[in-house]
């Protein structure tokens, strides 16, 4: 049980496109969910915490107007990558809150290639 | 900043016991410790969490000091498939420290 959904599961875009990157909690309602960043060989990095229906909490130094965070619902997060540019290439991963004894949820993440 | 620390990197022989620490001195009273992985290029998996009693299930066991400031992960019988990066995290704060790389040796 308690599982994330995330995709695509890979993407490659064009420099100056934006990207949408979707979360879904499948069997349960997920209240806050969490975006992270990972590049390689290093740790998760918080960029932001939403939470259903409201605006997002950046962390500090993540522009909030590039990582546009939409938590519309209670089983669905998007964080789109505005106006992406190659130093935006990452690894992003999603994670919801399950309220269950898993705690914390992570999704499969989602490798995004700026060219 | 995270709220844990933990050593960079472990080794472990397959098939022998796994102990990986953990400081969270600053934990508080209410707030649980979780342990997750993360093998390459994958989400984080959940392992186990626990508040202040030790815990057991078929992953791993978890002890956890009494004053709460440290803890350890058991894998009791390590093998290949074990190998990856080991994540304590205080989900009240949900920073991930760096995390200790476990690598798993025949």
């Amino acid at each position: 049980g308690a599982v994330v959904s995330q995709h695509p599961s890979w993407v490659i875009c064009k420099s100056g496109t934006s990207v949408k990157i979707e979360c879904r909690s499948l069997d349960f309602q997920a209240t806050t969910m969490f975006w992270y960043r990972q590049f390689p060989k290093q740790s998760l990095m918080l960029m932001a915490t939403s939470n259903e229906g409201s605006k997002a909490t950046y962390e500090q130094g993540v522009e909030k107007d590039k990582f546009l965070i939409n938590h519309a619902s209670l089983t669905l997060s998007t964080l789109t990558v505005t106006s992406a540019h190659p130093e935006d290439s990452s690894f992003y991963i999603c994670s919801a809150q399950t309220g269950r004894g898993y705690g914390y949820t992570f999704g499969s993440g989602t490798r995004l290639t700026v060219v | 900043d995270a709220k844990t620390t933990q050593p960079p990197s472990m080794d472990c022989a397959e098939g022998r016991a796994a102990n990986l620490p953990c400081n969270h001195s600053t934990i508080s009273g209410n707030e649980y410790v979780y342990w997750y992985r993360q093998i390459h290029s994958q989400g984080p998996q959940y392992i186990i969490h626990g508040l202040k009693n030790n815990e057991t299930n078929e992953m791993a066991s978890l002890i956890i000091t009494e004053d709460r400031k440290s803890s350890t992960l058991i894998l009791p019988h390590a093998t290949l498939r074990d190998t990856a990066v080991y994540y304590c995290i205080v989900p009240d704060d949900m920073r991930f420290g760096a995390g200790t790389r476990l690598t798993v040796k025949p």
